[in-house]
């Protein structure tokens, strides 16, 4: 079976600061492997994902994450917070046989002044 | 334009009633989903359909049945609705051409309350 783990269920970080959100993978296969935002009260809107074209991925609003075999990892980053980036970061696995979106627990990212 | 659309947006209720959720997509997808978030957050699918054929059935009490009357659409139906079903419900979908490749589009979620 395949899972992700995110370490950390909350990071703070300030405006301006680094982002980093650790996204680590258990899979018998090679992976899909996907990045997912929520912002209060709505619905996921997907920010990258990695489908083993490139390990270095770009996404939306400045995040890119890298897929590192490895360490087994997924980790999201950004290099410079914005206060409209705090919300809910969720990382998920995807697995054929109907396309099963398998998610982390989530990281509330806070972002301070 | 909406691309997933659910409604109720809200939905408080009693114990014991059948509660109905809809879920409608104009992104031209063939395959549905169903999620459910629980009040920790976390995120679990329930089911699955392609071309109104049912492909995932995760372990859901069967109070819950989902119904696909077309693509486009994959309703929610819950019967005898206990506490333990308050949560928020997230519909979304996708093309299956490439399965796990593909991206899921969720929709603004249905936030239930069973009192």
């Amino acid at each position: 079976a395949q899972s992700v783990t995110q370490l950390g269920s909350h990071v703070s970080v300030s405006e301006g600061a680094l982002v980093l959100l650790r996204c680590n993978y258990s899979s018998s296969v090679p992976p899909y492997l996907f990045w997912y935002v929520q912002y209060p009260n709505q619905g996921l809107q997907l920010l990258l994902k990695y489908t083993s074209a490139a390990t270095l991925v770009k996404g939306i609003n400045g995040f890119e994450a890298e897929f590192k075999k490895s360490e087994t990892s997924f980790h999201l980053t950004k290099p410079s917070a914005h206060m409209s980036d705090a919300a809910e970061y969720f990382c998920a696995v995807a697995t054929g046989g109907g396309n099963k979106l398998t998610f982390g627990t989530g990281t509330q990212l806070k972002v301070e002044l | 334009d909406t691309a997933v659309s659910q409604t109720p947006k809200y939905l408080v209720t009693q114990m014991g009633n059948d509660k109905s959720i809809k879920c409608e997509q104009n992104l031209g997808h063939d395959t549905m989903y169903w999620y459910k978030q629980d009040s920790k957050k976390f995120l679990k699918i329930m089911f699955s359909y392609n071309n109104k054929e049912l492909i995932i059935n995760e372990t859901v009490p069967n109070r819950f049945s989902p119904k696909s009357p077309d693509k486009a659409h994959l309703n929610l139906h819950i019967n005898s609705l206990e506490l333990g079903d308050s949560a928020v419900y997230f519909c979304a979908s996708s093309h299956l051409e490439r399965e796990a490749q593909e991206t899921q589009y969720f929709g603004p979620g249905t936030r239930l309350l069973v009192l």
